[in-house]
């Protein structure tokens, strides 16, 4: 089944606690997202990776790391976590640039993540 | 920054009624996507539409983007239950790998 899987579905850390969610796609797709997602604010894209070893910033990237030593695994690092950054996060995946043209962009479920 | 606004930001209907949500831009999008996403899931895309003035329909869904590529809506015709979610709008643009979200329209439809 082709699918987008994020881990943890939830988490609850404190202040400067170092956390990674983990994304990972098994459709071969080069093109993959995370966007964080507040009430009244849609999905705001934080960094994306256009292909192995390719990531770049997207809207709201301060806070924030990504890597992208695989192609299937695109794993979000928060280095230091806030308050401000608790948030709904999702990942995505996607076979060729994300608006481009009728190309579909899967979500992964979200991770639900609380800073206290 | 290119934004899209959504309205209304909320929709309360009963089963049988028809609504419309709007996606309005300032800026001009090379394509516009539909997502409804439901409690603890991820978005799930619905329609692109990429042509200025293009229609699609998704049985009682018709999707319009605007002839200047601005702007987009969603009409339901006679809503069931079924129906509600959050309905988000997403405009892409030609260069990079950005889709830019509207806040999202919550529709609820009560039986």
């Amino acid at each position: 089944e082709a699918q987008v899987t994020q881990n943890p579905r939830y988490l609850i850390t404190v202040t400067g606690k170092k956390l990674t969610v983990t994304c990972s796609q098994n459709m071969n797709h080069e093109y993959m997202s995370w966007y964080r997602q507040d009430p009244g604010l849609g999905l705001r894209q934080i960094y994306y990776s256009m292909n192995v070893e390719v990531t770049d910033k997207g809207d709201v990237p301060e806070g924030y790391k990504v890597s992208r030593k695989e192609k299937r695994n695109f794993p979000l690092i928060l280095e230091s976590p806030s308050p401000n950054q608790t948030s709904l996060y999702f990942c995505a995946s996607s076979l060729t640039r994300a608006g481009r043209g009728r190309n579909e962009q899967y979500f992964g479920p979200g991770t639900r993540l609380t800073v206290t | 920054t290119q934004l899209l606004e959504q309205s209304p930001q909320f929709l309360s209907i009963q089963e049988g009624e028809n609504l419309t949500v709007y996606c309005n831009s300032s800026s001009v999008f090379s394509s516009l996507q539909w997502y409804r996403q439901e409690p603890g899931e991820g978005p799930v895309l619905l329609v692109t539409v990429v042509t200025g003035g293009e229609v699609k329909k998704l049985k009682r869904l018709t999707f319009q983007f605007g002839d200047a590529r601005k702007d987009s809506s969603l009409h339901i015709t006679a809503a069931q239950p079924g129906d509600t979610g959050l309905y988000l709008c997403a405009g892409g643009q030609a260069a990079g790998n950005k889709l830019t979200f509207g806040g999202g329209t919550r529709v609820l439809v009560k039986p």
